[in-house]
Formats: C-alpha cells, sequence, structure tokens
C-alpha cells in the first residue's frame, strides 16, 4: 500500500475531460512538488508534468497539474484514445528521505 | 537523441549479486542527479536510490538500504546499481532516469530485467 493514495482505475470516453488524483501528507505533497508520469503498455514511464504543473516539452497543453495543501491532480481534457496507459504521481518524503511513486491510475479510453 | 540504455540485468539465485549498468548519451550526464527505479512484474513503480551530480547526495529507498550500492562515473556518462543480498522480491525491471527536469525524471532507459530465483 503506497504512502501515496491514487485511484485505482478512471476512465471516460473521446472528448472528455478526466481527472486522477494523489493524495499524500505534509511531509510529501504538502511541502514538495508534484511530478506525474505516463506509462503505456509495454513502454518506459515518460514524465507528462513535473513542479507541479509544467509541462516537458513535446507534451501536448491537454494535460495539466495542480497541487493544493497535502493532495495533486492531473488534468486531461480532450480524451483520446492514446492516452490509455498508467499514470503515477510523484513526490519527494522529507520525513522518509526518498522518492514516492503513487500506487497508479489505470485509465481506460471507453 | 537524449538517451539512456541499461545492461547487466538477468537470472541469479537468492542471495546472489547483479551489478546493473546505465550509459547516457545526448545530455551533460554529469549535470543532473539520476535515479533507479523498479517495476515487479504487473505492479507500480518503486523508487530505489538516488545520486546527486558530483556523487555527493545518495539516498536508498528502505527496501534496499544496506543491499544496493548506486554510483556513477561522469567521464564515462555511467550510472551503476551493485546489488547484493538479492531476494525474490527484487525481482523487477530497473530502470534508470535523469532528473533533467525540476526533480522530474526525463529521459528514462528501457529497463533492464532482474529475475531473481532458485
Amino acid at each position: 500500500q503506497s504512502v501515496l493514495t491514487q485511484p485505482p482505475s478512471a476512465s471516460g470516453t473521446p472528448g472528455q475531460r478526466v481527472t486522477i488524483s494523489c493524495s499524500g501528507s505534509s511531509s510529501n505533497i504538502g511541502n514538495k512538488n508534484v511530478n506525474w508520469y505516463q506509462q503505456l503498455p509495454g513502454m518506459a514511464p515518460k514524465l507528462l508534468i513535473y513542479n507541479d504543473n509544467q509541462r516537458p516539452s513535446g507534451v501536448p497543453d491537454r494535460f495539466s497539474g495542480s497541487r493544493s495543501g497535502t493532495s495533486a491532480s492531473l488534468a486531461i481534457s480532450g480524451l483520446q484514445s492514446e492516452d490509455e496507459a498508467d499514470y503515477y504521481c510523484a513526490v519527494w518524503d522529507i520525513s522518509l528521505s526518498g522518492r514516492l511513486f503513487g500506487g497508479g491510475t489505470k485509465l481506460t479510453v471507453l | 537523441e537524449v538517451q539512456l540504455v541499461e545492461s547487466g540485468g538477468g537470472l541469479v539465485k537468492p542471495g546472489g549479486s547483479l551489478r546493473l549498468s546505465c550509459a547516457a548519451s545526448g545530455f551533460t550526464f554529469s549535470d543532473y542527479s539520476m535515479n533507479w527505479v523498479r517495476q515487479a512484474p504487473g505492479k507500480g513503480l518503486e523508487w530505489v536510490s538516488s545520486i546527486s551530480s558530483s556523487s555527493n547526495y545518495i539516498f536508498y529507498a528502505d527496501s534496499v538500504k544496506g543491499r544496493f550500492t548506486i554510483s556513477r562515473d561522469n567521464a564515462k556518462n555511467s550510472l551503476f546499481l551493485q546489488m547484493n543480498s538479492l531476494r525474490s522480491e527484487d525481482t523487477a525491471v530497473y530502470y534508470c532516469a535523469s532528473e533533467r527536469y525540476v526533480e522530474g525524471f526525463d529521459p528514462w532507459g528501457q529497463g533492464t530485467l532482474v529475475t531473481v530465483s532458485s
């Protein structure tokens, strides 16, 4: 069981907007920036969002991130079939002196 | 092209050792912290270890502390993970990743599979 809590699954239809939550504590999300990763089936993870809400070059602006208190969210607008993947939040934990990953959310595009 | 390539994975018996390598190209390796992240079959991502650009700061997950050692050779653009006293629960695909963004891991290697089994 991960210290960072994500819903195990999420779904949406093409064109819809979906959000994925990531809940932590004051020793991680409450005081550190959150990153989000996308892992397509059989592939290595890819950085989607860094520093809470910044997108690396090449990541479409359909993907956005936010952080408030001890929670963070990833939003995907204009959902596309190729967005079907596992999504992970990640953050440094001050108490553990280590990086944490959420348990992952499997996104299904219906 | 920015790239990381892992090697050194394989089948090893419980209690055995293995050394993973990660070769970097296409970016200034010595400027960035590096990490190892693993993924057990069918499971999520687990951070294993990180090392700062000059090797001054090193951190480990509790699950590997005292058994794994991370190191780097900036002259050879290479990252290493020495894994000792391996257990079945260490079976996973091991990825190396650079922190080229603010604590964001990019790029990632393709991963190397470590299987610990008798």
